[in-house]
């Protein structure tokens, strides 16, 4: 298993433009998630999915959009890009159901970090 | 809305000591999750608990939960230089499907 991984690992973005950070995982976790990490901050969630075809948002949603086409994928998208998304951003996934310390350990990609111009 | 608190935010301590890491959440939740950072990496999962009164113990980390008290602890035995690191607690909100974080401890154990 590959687990779950982002790309890219590195972005430089210039204020207004747009991108997609891509998350994938091969566990077959109904559950996916997107975190910001700023200093001092924690980490904060973006947006969130139970299964494919559902989306919801979390603490930070503004400026973010997802879907959740597959299982697998769950792609954050940035339409116009600020300074203030300046960030490192995580993906994340878990079974969302069942019992169990295994069913329900969080799974977390590698990180993007992304700058804003 | 749920809020996660973690204190201390900072702690430094010697070698060979012991310390408590404590993680307050405000509403009703029965999974609650410890995770380790290095500085530039994941998350890394250290501790899952399921229940009120679990406690769960990995080396020199032990973690429990008091669901009534809306309290966890993270206790370090015998600091050792290894476990310097940020520690996050995260709470599952069951009702609302999300997972929130705490601040985060960022622990300096000095030789």
């Amino acid at each position: 298993n590959a687990g779950v991984t982002q790309t890219p690992k590195f972005q430089v973005l210039k204020t207004g433009q747009s991108m997609t950070l891509q998350c994938a995982q091969d566990m077959n976790h109904e559950y996916m998630s997107w975190y910001r990490q700023d200093p001092g901050m924690g980490l904060r969630l973006i947006h969130y999915s139970v299964g494919a075809g559902i989306t919801d948002q979390g603490e930070v949603p503004n400026g973010y959009n997802v879907s959740r086409s597959t299982t697998e994928d769950f792609p954050l998208r940035l339409l116009s890009a600020a300074p203030s998304q300046t960030s490192v951003y995580f993906c994340a996934s878990s079974y969302f159901f069942g019992e169990g310390t295994f069913r329900n350990t969080q799974y977390f990609g590698p990180g993007t970090r992304l700058t804003v111009l | 809305e749920l809020k996660v608190e973690q204190n201390p935010l900072f702690l430094s301590m010697q070698e060979g000591k012991n310390y408590t890491i404590y993680c307050n959440y405000s509403t009703t939740s029965d999974r609650l999750y410890w995770y380790r950072q290095d500085p530039g990496k994941s998350l890394e999962s250290l501790f899952v608990l399921l229940s009120n009164g679990a406690v769960k113990q990995e080396g020199r980390l032990m973690a429990s939960l008091d669901t009534k008290a809306r309290l966890s602890t993270l206790h370090i035995t015998a600091a050792v230089h290894d476990l310097s690191a940020t520690y996050f607690c995260a709470v599952y909100g069951g009702a609302t499907n999300k997972l929130i974080f705490g601040t985060g401890t960022l622990l300096a154990v000095q030789p």
